[in-house]
């Protein structure tokens, strides 16, 4: 199975830069993804990468995907109090329903 | 469109009680999906029915859970009986095909 693995926790100061860290095991074709959970809530999906990408922005969302190390990283620029949740990384083996899911970086936003 | 519909929010039961959950998922989706997220640790994958039909029931824990998808709308989670093990967030998910997909806001099972 795919092992997908996060640190737990990150701790930013409003207005600086958060990067979020996720490294994965599975080589073959498949899709990562970055959820956003905020407290009470369900999982909202912020973003997704296929693997032969290297790079996707949106707004003030950049994903990277270095595919040799296995790593991809979530960088939230200017980052506001309303992004303190649990973002999850999940991946899914091209041509699998699966989503293999991280622990979950538990993100808090200080003043 | 309505998203995703977990019920209930939350449900506190006894130790070999019984608990069934509900999804209802987005109109139109044949894909339903069943995660868990035990004690703060991965999400991780229970079951997957296309329709009716259960494609994929590779994560379900043991025989105490069972999951019915009766006319392809929503979908039922049963445990029976439960142990303190099953605790944890229970999530629901749909998609039209293999596209992302959309999670209820999920199911805070507590077995005491």
């Amino acid at each position: 199975g795919e092992d997908v693995e996060q640190s737990l926790f990150l701790s930013v100061r409003e207005g600086d830069s958060s990067v979020i860290n996720c490294t994965y095991t599975d080589s073959s074709s498949t899709y990562l993804y970055w959820y956003k959970q905020e407290p009470g809530a369900g999982l909202q999906l912020l973003t997704y990468i296929f693997s032969n990408m290297d790079m996707k922005q949106d707004q003030r969302l950049t994903v990277l995907l270095n595919k040799k190390d296995k790593h991809l990283s979530l960088r939230i620029a200017d980052t506001q109090t309303g992004d303190s949740a649990i973002y999850f990384c999940a991946e899914r083996i091209y041509g699998d329903y699966k989503l293999s899911f991280g622990a979950g970086t538990t993100v808090t936003v200080r003043a | 469109e309505a998203g995703v519909t977990q019920f209930p929010s939350h449900s506190v039961i006894e130790k070999g009680q019984t608990v069934t959950l509900r999804c209802d998922p987005i109109s139109g989706h044949d894909n339903l999906y069943w995660y868990r997220r035990v004690m703060g640790k991965e999400i991780k994958f229970l079951l997957h029915f296309v329709k009716e039909s259960k494609q994929d029931e590779s994560g379900m824990p043991n025989n105490r859970f069972l999951a019915e998808r009766t006319g392809g709308t929503y979908s039922t989670l049963k445990v029976q009986p439960a142990e303190l093990e099953d605790s944890g967030v229970y999530f629901c998910a749909s998609s039209p095909d293999n596209s992302p997909l959309h999670f209820g806001n999920g199911t805070r099972l507590t077995v005491t």
